[in-house]
């Protein structure tokens, strides 16, 4: 069975800092992949999804992320965090005929 | 252009009492699904319809039954609410099952006393 496994509950960086957040999947094959983000009391938006072909995905607001098959892993990142940047982020993968399954979130909080 | 539409936005139901939440979309999406979000817990699959006439259980399918109307509609029903349902309810359709990304409606927040 899939899953999807995201590092670190809550992640906190200054304004213009690198900003990580950690996705590890579990899937016998390899399945499609996608972050998405969810701002109060909102409902979810996609920022970028890795289906097939280039490993390296850009997603909107500067986002991106690398699919590595070897280490299982699809980890987002921004080069400079901005203060509208402060949201929670899913990762969430599917394979052919199945739902979205999803991490159990990271909220990201960005200081001045 | 709506995406996808939820009713109602907020409810509080008291114990054993039913409702029916209700979803559309407007992008003829094959694929619909339901998940509820608990803090800590991400968004769990309820039930979903990989296509009109169709559905499967998902992870917490236990205390919900659903419908797939038709193409663009897919209800979600508590028979008999319990404190334990207490969630924000998504509802979300996508183009087919596994395929593509999914599209989100804005939520229904749901208080169970």
């Amino acid at each position: 069975a899939q899953s999807v496994t995201q590092l670190g509950s809550h992640v906190s960086v200054s304004e213009g800092a690198l900003v990580l957040l950690r996705c590890n999947y579990s899937s016998s094959v390899p399945p499609y992949l996608f972050w998405y983000v969810q701002y109060p009391n909102q409902g979810l938006q996609l920022l970028l999804k890795y289906t097939t072909g280039a490993t390296l995905v850009k997603g909107i607001n500067g986002f991106e992320a690398e699919f590595k098959k070897s280490e299982t892993s699809f980890h987002l990142t921004k080069p400079s965090a901005h203060m509208s940047d402060a949201a929670e982020y899913f990762c969430a993968s599917n394979q052919a005929g199945t739902a979205l399954i999803f991490g159990k979130g990271t909220t990201l909080s960005v200081s001045s | 252009n709506a995406g996808v539409t939820q009713t109602p936005k907020f409810q509080v139901l008291k114990t054993g009492q039913s409702m029916t939440l209700q979803c559309a979309q407007d992008m003829n999406h094959n694929s619909m699904y339901w998940y509820r979000q608990d803090p800590g817990m991400g968004l769990r699959l309820i039930y979903y319809s990989a296509s009109e006439g169709t559905t499967d259980k998902g992870e917490v399918p236990n205390g919900y039954n659903v419908s797939r109307l038709n193409k663009r509609e897919f209800s979600l029903r508590l028979e008999s609410a319990a404190p334990s349902q207490t969630s924000v309810y998504f509802c979300a359709s996508s183009g087919a099952a596994g395929y593509t990304e999914a599209f989100f409606g804005q939520g229904t927040r749901l208080t169970v006393v």
